[in-house]
């Protein structure tokens, strides 16, 4: 069955240092979603892509998170530089459409503890 | 803004007993709502969904029916099992399809 894969799983960094996630979503799944998931919270969308455009990105803190899909396949999310409350599990998923009628498949998600 | 409530957790169940997680909304417009399941070290999966007022979701034993006149979107099981032990998440997405909001989850563990 195919899966949505992240990574690195868990990543450990300093304060002020930059970090990078990778997600390759489902073959042919067209619409992507990045989420922040707080220890103890909910997911919290960050940002959507369309194939490789933007949907939304409202969310997103834009002074130090940046995501890409250049292709229109796989993706990355920075933070740059990191800080202490970004410490939280980074969630991708994928869909072969956007809006409600299309199943969201989730990664195992990103583990990132900043120190 | 659109948001979604759920009950607090964690919740501990005997097995075969009944379980019902609460969850509210509130939303602008006509939102779907859905229940997602994580279980212990894999990613989140949906569980069931209703697309508008008065639908029931239902899988693997578990319905949930969409409530307008009282917001809710509540989920049941009639008898639950060890293998349901995970974290349940309710979830909106609102009426453009593109916003997402989900609660905080409510962590569920049956015992034998």
């Amino acid at each position: 069955e195919a899966e949505v894969a992240q990574s690195p799983r868990y990543k450990i960094t300093e304060k002020s240092q930059a970090v990078a996630f990778w997600c390759d979503p489902i073959s042919g799944h067209a619409t992507l979603y990045w989420y922040r998931q707080i220890l103890g919270q909910g997911p919290e969308l960050l940002v959507q892509f369309q194939d490789e455009s933007v949907v939304d990105d409202s969310q997103l803190p834009k002074d130090r998170f940046s995501a890409e899909r250049l292709k229109g396949v796989d993706s990355t999310l920075k933070i740059q530089p990191a800080e202490l409350g970004d410490s939280a599990m980074y969630l991708c998923a994928s869909s072969t459409g956007a809006g409600t009628h299309y199943e969201q498949y989730f990664g195992p998600g990103t583990r990132l503890t900043v120190t | 803004g659109d948001s979604v409530t759920q009950m607090e957790g964690p919740v501990t169940l005997s097995e075969e007993a009944f379980l019902t997680i609460n969850c509210t909304y509130t939303a602008t417009g006509y939102p779907s709502l859905f229940w997602y399941v994580q279980y212990p070290g894999e990613g989140l999966q949906l569980l069931l969904k209703a697309t508008k007022a008065d639908d029931k979701g239902s899988n693997k034993g578990f319905e949930a029916t969409y409530r307008k006149e009282t917001t809710s979107f509540h989920l049941e099981k009639g008898s639950v099992q060890v293998s349901d032990s995970a974290v349940y998440f309710c979830a909106l997405s609102d009426h453009t399809g593109n916003q997402f909001y989900f609660g905080t989850g409510t962590s569920l563990t049956v015992i034998p």
